[in-house]
């Protein structure tokens, strides 16, 4: 079975131009979340969706960031204008909701490298 | 959610047990207990959780104390492999998924 897979692994780009980074969860799956990493601030949620619809978007850093999830196994989160403090790893995971009691587990695909010049 | 307290580092001899203590005082009665870990350049992966009991998996062990209010994670033969940063992390079961990630701990199994 598939994991999540992220595209592309690895990203340098000019300052100010728009980079798009791509995300498709596990089948099945209905949750899908956008984690940004950086040695300063380690591990950040950024925004998830349940059944495509954006459920928390409180750690989208600015409007430069935007995210969708247009179906069920598609997501993107775009930064535009991007600018040098943007670089970091940007890993998507997905978890689907459980129907039994115990508690409920995420996966995660092994991340975007951005560096942004 | 409930904070979680770890120590910042560890050390472990390969092929001894590792204890990963994780301090969550004030974790709720529907809060469950999760260990993730992160090996370099990698994403994090999932270990185990638990609510009140302990648990086993053929990863490791999870021992939650009977107040719940601080757990140990517990490799019970480390490989260099286990090398990686843990997290533990506090959050609700079913129907919840929003996991809040802390600096963890930083394990190196030396040889």
């Amino acid at each position: 079975d598939a994991g999540v897979i992220q595209s592309p692994r690895h990203e340098v780009t000019e300052m100010g131009q728009e980079v798009t980074l791509r995300c498709k969860p596990i089948s099945g799956h209905d949750y899908l979340f956008w984690y940004r990493q950086t040695m300063m601030r380690g591990l950040e949620l950024l925004i998830y969706f349940n059944n495509n619809v954006p459920i928390d978007d409180s750690g989208m850093p600015e409007d430069r960031f935007s995210a969708k999830m247009p179906n069920a196994s598609f997501s993107t989160l775009k930064i535009q204008p991007s600018e040098p403090r943007d670089s970091a790893v940007y890993f998507c995971a997905s978890s689907y909701t459980q129907t039994l009691s115990s508690g409920n587990t995420i996966y995660f695909g092994e991340g975007s490298w951005l560096t942004v010049v | 959610d409930a904070k979680t307290t770890q120590p910042t580092s560890m050390d472990c001899a390969e092929g001894r047990a590792a204890n990963l203590p994780c301090n969550h005082s004030t974790i709720s009665g529907n809060e469950y207990v999760y260990w993730y870990r992160q090996i370099h350049s990698q994403g994090p992966q999932y270990i185990i959780h638990g609510l009140k009991n302990n648990e086993t998996n053929e990863m490791a062990s999870l021992i939650i104390t009977e107040d719940r209010k601080s757990s140990t994670l517990i490799l019970p033969h480390a490989t260099l492999r286990d090398t990686a940063v843990y997290y533990c992390i506090v959050g609700r079961g079913r129907g919840y998924n929003k996991l809040i990630f802390g600096a963890g701990t930083r394990l190196a199994v030396h040889p």
